[in-house]
């Protein structure tokens, strides 16, 4: 199995741009969570699905933020627009129930200048 | 909001020495979690633990669940320059989501 997979692995934009992470989870894992992480906050939740539907998007820190799975084995996060703070790495992580193991992706670092 | 305080939040130690870590939380926790995270990649599973007073060991890695079920820690035995990583303790208070804590950066000198 090929793990979690995301994409890019690094990200550079300028303020104001549009900025899109892509994650596909393992194959048969019903849930997909996306988290960020930073030095000051450390790793916090964003959103997550179950079956594709987004069940818990109270972590989105705002409007800029959105998040789609449009199928089992592929989902988004999208900013628009950028902001120098939304600089961080983002992960995606997925498990087959949600008293399982999450396994994590390598993770996007993203920087917004 | 639930907070989850890891301490220390850095350890420089030679390599052979034992080290310890320990979360803390302000509600009570159903399970917890164990996860290491090395440089440039996402964070991996240690050790699960799922009742309280609960010890369990992986290798050198011994974690357990605090009775109170707000705290829990972990060992690791004769470090080795491979241990170097960010470690990260895990809860979850309800059936779904996870809280991390801050994380413990650990650096081994051999």
């Amino acid at each position: 199995d090929a793990g979690v997979i995301q994409s890019p692995r690094h990200e550079v934009t300028e303020m104001g741009q549009e900025v899109t992470l892509r994650c596909k989870p393992i194959s048969g894992h019903d849930y997909l969570f996306w988290y960020r992480q930073t030095m000051m906050r450390g790793l916090e939740l964003l959103i997550y699905f179950n079956n594709n539907v987004p069940i818990d998007d109270s972590g989105m820190p705002e409007d800029r933020f959105s998040a789609k799975m449009p199928n089992a084995s592929f989902s988004t996060l999208k900013i628009q627009p950028s902001e120098p703070r939304d600089s961080a790495v983002y992960f995606c992580a997925s498990s087959s129930t949600p008293y399982n193991e999450q396994f994590f992706g390598p993770g996007t670092r993203l920087t917004v200048l | 909001g639930q907070q989850l305080n890891q301490s220390p939040q850095s350890m420089f130690i030679q390599e052979g020495e034992d080290v310890s870590m320990n979360c803390t939380s302000s509600s009570i926790f159903n399970t917890w979690l164990w996860y290491k995270q090395d440089p440039g990649e996402g964070p991996v599973l240690l050790i699960a633990l799922y009742k309280a007073g609960e010890l369990t060991s992986n290798g050198r890695l011994t974690a357990q669940f605090g009775i109170t079920r707000k705290d829990s820690f972990l060992n690791i035995s004769a470090s080795i320059p491979s241990d170097v990583g960010i470690y990260f303790c895990a809860g979850r208070p309800n059936a779904d989501k996870l809280i991390f804590g801050t994380g413990t950066r650990l650096q081994v000198f051999p």
